[in-house]
């Protein structure tokens, strides 16, 4: 079946960029995503990318997708303490359920 | 819109009691999802309904489980009998199709705890 592999943690100091990574196995992705959770709270969306690009750029998040190696990445630019929280990767083939990772841990120090 | 309502927020049970977890959907969502929590598993798909209908519950780890979805504002996820490994959080997310494809929309989720 689909598997997505993510990086369990990840720590970086406040004003550096933080560099997520995943790696997901089903070729037929037609879409993938990133999610957010904060502590005590559900998952929020923060951004996704059609299979067809290559690169999505909102705000201070840089979404990167190599679908021949099947990896993407989320770069956050000027990380704050705020964005502590767990990562996750997701992908669906067209309008259908997700699979998600493990979720990255990130830690922001100030 | 309150965005997608899950009740209770933290259930403890002892092992052999009767669980139900609420949902309430975003309103004009079509689909409803259930998902569990863990360290150890991640987070897993366990059912998902689509109009009111479930479309896959392969995620259901047994029989103890059961869910239902009597409106599109309402479903129940309940666990009978409770055993100490079913303790995690319990999201329910919904969502609508778009263009572009989807999102889900989480709840807060339910923490569960089974002594």
């Amino acid at each position: 079946g689909e598997d997505v592999e993510q990086s369990l943690f990840l720590s970086v100091r406040e004003g550096d960029s933080s560099v997520i990574n995943c790696t997901y196995t089903d070729s037929s992705s037609t879409y993938l995503y990133w999610y957010k959770q904060e502590p005590g709270a559900g998952l929020q969306l923060l951004t996704y990318i059609f299979s067809n690009m290559d690169m999505k750029q909102d705000q201070r998040l840089t979404v990167l997708l190599n679908k021949k190696d099947k990896h993407l990445s989320l770069r956050i630019a000027d990380t704050q303490t705020g964005d502590s929280a767990i990562y996750f990767c997701a992908e669906s083939e067209g309008y259908s359920t997700l699979t998600f990772g493990k979720g990255t841990m990130l830690l922001v120090s100030p | 819109d309150a965005g997608v309502i899950q009740s209770p927020r933290h259930e403890v049970t002892e092992m052999g009691q009767e669980v139900t977890l609420r949902c309430k959907p975003i309103s004009g969502h079509d689909y409803l999802f259930w998902y569990r929590q863990t360290m150890m598993r991640g987070l897993e798909l366990l059912i998902y309904f689509n109009n009111n209908v479930p479309i896959d519950d392969s995620g259901m780890p047994e029989d103890r489980f059961s869910a239902k979805m009597p409106n599109a504002s309402f479903s129940t996820l309940k666990i009978q009998p409770s055993e100490p490994r079913d303790s995690a959080v319990y999201f329910c997310a919904s969502s609508v199709r778009v263009a572009g494809g989807h999102e889900q929309f989480f709840g807060p989720g339910t923490r569960l705890t089974v002594l």
